[in-house]
């Protein structure tokens, strides 16, 4: 079963602090991954997504990519109270038609 | 451009009966996936759709259909509805350059 495992938290961080997200991936075929935003209720909204080794960049999130170990990270500089939600990885393959998703990690920012 | 509409919003139901789901992509992407999260099981991927064809299926029981219309628009059915499937039921449509995959607001279904 490939799979997408992240901790479920709640990860808390005190308001601008940084917050470290992590997932590990088991499909070593897996080309693109893919951070996903969702607040309690709502849909998931993409924040980022990484298809190369390193870091990339996007305002306040940054997403690491890390293939040899099979692991993707988000930072959140500045963690600001509306960060406030769980954060779903995905990883998609490149030859199949599935995007898999983490169970998604749940993080409050303390005002 | 407009985005994923998913229609309804919310739905109640009972037991035994079904529902018919649906979802209209962003315009110009060919590919709808369907989802259902529930708060134990998290997302769970039930079916994809691409050209009016299932590409890609989960691993839901029979009860759960879709099927996809030439003008990419999807309907996902539910029959013979039992408790647990009350969920969150999301679709989400894919770019093409990219495989980026982007949701509807969902559809919250009841079943009691």
């Amino acid at each position: 079963q490939k799979e997408v495992e992240q901790n479920s938290g709640p990860l808390s961080v005190p308001e601008g602090a940084i917050a470290s997200l992590n997932c590990t991936y088991s499909d070593r075929g897996s080309q693109s991954f893919f951070w996903y935003r969702q607040y309690s209720g709502k849909s998931p909204e993409l924040i980022m997504f990484i298809y190369s080794n390193g870091d990339k960049e996007d305002g306040r999130f940054t997403a690491q990519l890390n293939k040899a170990s099979q692991y993707v990270s988000l930072l959140i500089r500045d963690s600001q109270p509306s960060d406030s939600a769980t954060y779903l990885c995905a990883a998609k393959n490149t030859g199949g038609f599935k995007t898999i998703f983490g169970a998604g990690t749940r993080l409050f920012v303390k005002a | 451009k407009a985005g994923v509409t998913q229609t309804p919003r919310y739905l109640i139901k009972t037991r035994g009966q079904q529902v018919t789901l649906s979802c209209s992509p962003i315009s110009g992407h060919r590919s709808v996936s369907w989802y259902q999260q529930t708060p134990g099981q998290g997302l769970q991927f039930l079916f994809e759709y691409f050209s009016e064809t299932q590409r890609n299926k989960g691993n839901f029981p029979g009860r759960f259909s879709g099927r996809q219309f030439s003008n990419s628009r999807s309907e996902m059915n539910v029959s013979t509805l039992e408790l647990g499937d009350s969920a969150l039921y999301l679709c989400a449509t894919l770019t093409r350059v990219r495989n980026i995959q982007y949701f509807g607001a969902g559809t919250r279904l009841s079943v009691l």
